[in-house]
């Protein structure tokens, strides 16, 4: 296991569309979080999964958003009804009980046209 | 609630030279603080951490920081700049939240690096 992969690393799509991301954590990690990065700035903090309990969201994280992790390993990351502004790229990272750092993927990076 | 900031958006430096990347914090409590840097195409990456241990933090690549809680900075240094340190570099504080870490990011640094 060589890190966080997340899939897939960029996404076009058109407004209105749904569209997915699954990220896939360092297998042994039990805590997985979904960021947001828009261009210019730093990554916000979106979601938060202790295994398969999703026990923060942030404000940012609009009803057409939607994350799971239904067996406590990978995840998933759903907008729907997308829109220009959710343009952005979409960073997870897990980290596991004991060690603070977060590991962070690729990220998925995706534009609403 | 806990903040980052980053006092230059923009760094540019000549390869050989000084890297000084600045970072004021903005905590109620003793904080955790991190430094990351994100090459193009490529996921972040921990550069280092504070976690209330020794002031002065080493981390990979040759990039220290100095915790100073009198001045609340985390200011980046690295001797000697090397082209491949060209990239965006992230100060973050951590916020304990529920029994996890949330991290509050700031808002970046690019440093170039000039031959």
């Amino acid at each position: 296991d060589t890190g966080v992969s997340q899939d897939p690393r960029h996404k076009i799509t058109k407004r209105g569309q749904n569209v997915t991301f699954r990220c896939d954590p360092i297998s042994e990690h039990n805590r997985l979080y979904w960021y947001r990065q828009t261009l210019g700035q730093g990554p916000e903090f979106l979601t938060y999964f202790q295994n398969e309990a999703q026990l923060e969201k942030s404000r940012l994280l609009s009803d057409r958003f939607s994350a799971e992790r239904p067996k406590g390993s990978f995840s998933t990351l759903e907008i729907q009804r997308t829109e220009q502004g959710d343009s952005a790229m979409y960073l997870c990272a897990s980290s596991s009980q004991t060690v603070r750092e977060q590991y962070f993927g690729p990220g998925t990076r995706l534009t609403v046209t | 609630a806990q903040s980052v900031t980053q006092l230059d958006s923009h760094v540019s430096v000549s390869e050989g030279t000084p890297v000084l990347l600045r970072c004021n914090y903005s905590s109620s409590y003793s904080p955790s603080l991190f430094w990351y840097v994100q090459h193009p195409n490529k996921g972040l990456q921990l550069l280092l951490k504070y976690t209330s241990a020794a002031t002065l933090v080493k981390g990979i690549n040759g990039f220290e920081a100095e915790f100073k809680k009198s001045e609340t900075s985390f200011h980046l240094t690295k001797p000697s700049a090397h082209m491949s340190d060209a990239a965006e570099y992230f100060c973050v504080v951590s916020e304990k939240s529920g029994g996890y870490n949330k991290l509050i990011f700031g808002a970046g640094t690019r440093l170039a690096v000039h031959p």
